[in-house]
């Protein structure tokens, strides 16, 4: 079965401060997709960005980066010099080679303070 | 390209009652997913429908059934009312073609509060 473990319930930083959300994944395929959201007060859940598991190279999108490692089954997500804006519940998916079922982690809050 | 709507974004029912929720995705998307979002339970995922048929089935009870309309947009519907229903109800759309590198939009959200 599948699972999506987000370690961190909530998160406080300051303004500028760097922070890692950590997610690990439990999958038995061997092609799967995964995904970081973010979830504003307003509810919606806003698209982050998308990894399958092929490509194992980092990306880097303006402040945010993503750090994909197979050999230790985790999709980390850093936010550099945070802001304010950052705040908000952030959540690792995992979807199955079909993109028939995903599944959620429970997210991290992260409140970043001015 | 306008995103997923959502209607009505809050509801306040009481217990017995039914809900039905709507769903508009995102233009040239096919496929609509309906989440449940609880304090307790995080999200979780209700049932996805593609070109009018339901494809995909969480585990939920019998009270929870959709419908997807020949435009795409669906609605979920809620019958008998539980205190526990009162939950974030998200919708997501992708193409739903298959293509395995997709990703689903999420609408706002409606809000249900059973009392």
């Amino acid at each position: 079965a599948q699972k999506v473990t987000q370690a961190q319930t909530e998160i406080s930083v300051v303004e500028k401060e760097d922070v890692t959300l950590d997610c690990v994944y439990e999958t038995r395929d061997t092609t799967y997709y995964l995904f970081w959201y973010k979830q504003p007060p307003s509810g919606e859940l806003v698209f982050l960005i998308r990894r399958n598991s092929f490509d194992e190279q980092n990306e880097i999108s303006g402040r945010y980066s993503w750090n994909f490692q197979k050999s230790t089954s985790s999709f980390n997500f850093t936010i550099t010099a945070s802001q304010v804006v950052d705040s908000a519940v952030y959540f690792c998916a995992l979807s199955d080679g079909n993109n028939n079922d995903m599944r959620f982690g429970a997210g991290t809050r992260l409140t970043v303070k001015p | 390209k306008a995103g997923v709507t959502q209607t009505p974004r809050y509801l306040i029912k009481t217990r017995g009652q039914q809900v039905t929720l709507s769903c508009s995705p995102i233009s040239g998307h096919r496929s609509v997913s309906w989440y449940q979002q609880t304090p307790g339970q995080g999200l979780q995922f209700l049932f996805e429908y593609f070109s009018e048929t339901q494809r995909n089935k969480g585990n939920f009870p019998g009270r929870f059934s959709g419908r997807q309309f020949s435009n795409s947009r669906s609605e979920m519907n809620v019958s008998t009312l539980e205190l526990g229903d009162s939950a974030l109800y998200l919708c997501a759309s992708r193409t739903g073609t298959g293509h395995v590198a997709e990703t689903q939009y999420f609408g706002p959200g409606t809000r249900l509060l059973v009392l």
